[in-house]
């Protein structure tokens, strides 16, 4: 079964509005991390937070981390039209390799 | 610098037939993985690597092959092709941290595969 699940499946708004999306997970994590794909395009890394970490920012990209929770969120402030893609959380395992993706979320953001 | 290169990008297959899809990376990473992405289903993790001459099974690996005689190099074959299979098909690269984890996977711009 997949270890990162995303909510909301997808989320539409006006240019300028800030974006939230969530990710949980079920096991133990090195590491979770957030990556963005465009419409046809291989994934793209935006993110990466490690389990010892609670908050990290980058640019208008703010990540959390609750480890206690199983669950990590991203927050995309002042959006853009170009950020319209798909958001995915990758969790990384305590072993090496098991990095694995939910279904993403389809964010839309409107001139 | 190339990154990930992956080829064919387009594929079309009879039920039956095999094939064998490329993954090369100029970054020398010990990581390499594949993945299929398929509507509504996400990133389903295939196989993958952390050196040359070590492979694992991921989520879904029943169908596929795969071997790493170089570093450079993670070819993922298909040995029966079927209708299933019909995806897009995503190869990663990445470095080992020390800390038993995986760092930021770079994405080749995928392979699209039909099977009829």
């Amino acid at each position: 079964s997949q270890q990162g699940e995303e909510d909301p499946q997808a989320l539409s708004i006006q240019e300028g509005e800030n974006a939230t999306m969530n990710c949980s997970y079920k096991t133990s994590i090195n590491n979770l991390q957030w990556y963005r794909q465009n419409s046809g395009r291989g994934l793209v890394h935006l993110i990466l937070i490690r389990s010892n970490e609670r908050e990290k920012h980058s640019g208008r990209l703010r990540v959390t981390l609750d480890t206690s929770k199983k669950s990590s969120s991203l927050l995309i402030t002042a959006s853009r039209a170009a950020d319209t893609a798909s958001y995915f959380c990758g969790a990384g395992g305590t072993s090496y390799g098991k990095l694995t993706f939910g279904q993403g979320t389809i964010l839309t953001v409107h001139p | 610098n190339a990154g990930v290169t992956q080829t064919p990008k387009f594929q079309v297959l009879k039920t039956g037939q095999s094939m064998t899809l490329q993954c090369a990376q100029d970054m020398n990473h010990e990581y390499m993985s594949w993945y299929r992405q398929d509507p509504g289903m996400g990133l389903r993790l295939i196989h993958y690597s952390v050196g040359a001459g070590i492979t694992d099974q991921g989520e879904v690996p029943n169908g596929y092959n795969v071997s790493r005689s170089t570093t450079e190099d993670f070819p993922l074959r298909l040995l029966s092709a079927a209708p299933s299979q019909t995806s897009v098909y995503f190869c990663a690269s990445s470095y080992l941290t020390s800390g038993r984890g995986t760092g930021e996977l770079f994405f080749g711009e995928g392979s699209r595969l039909t099977v009829l």
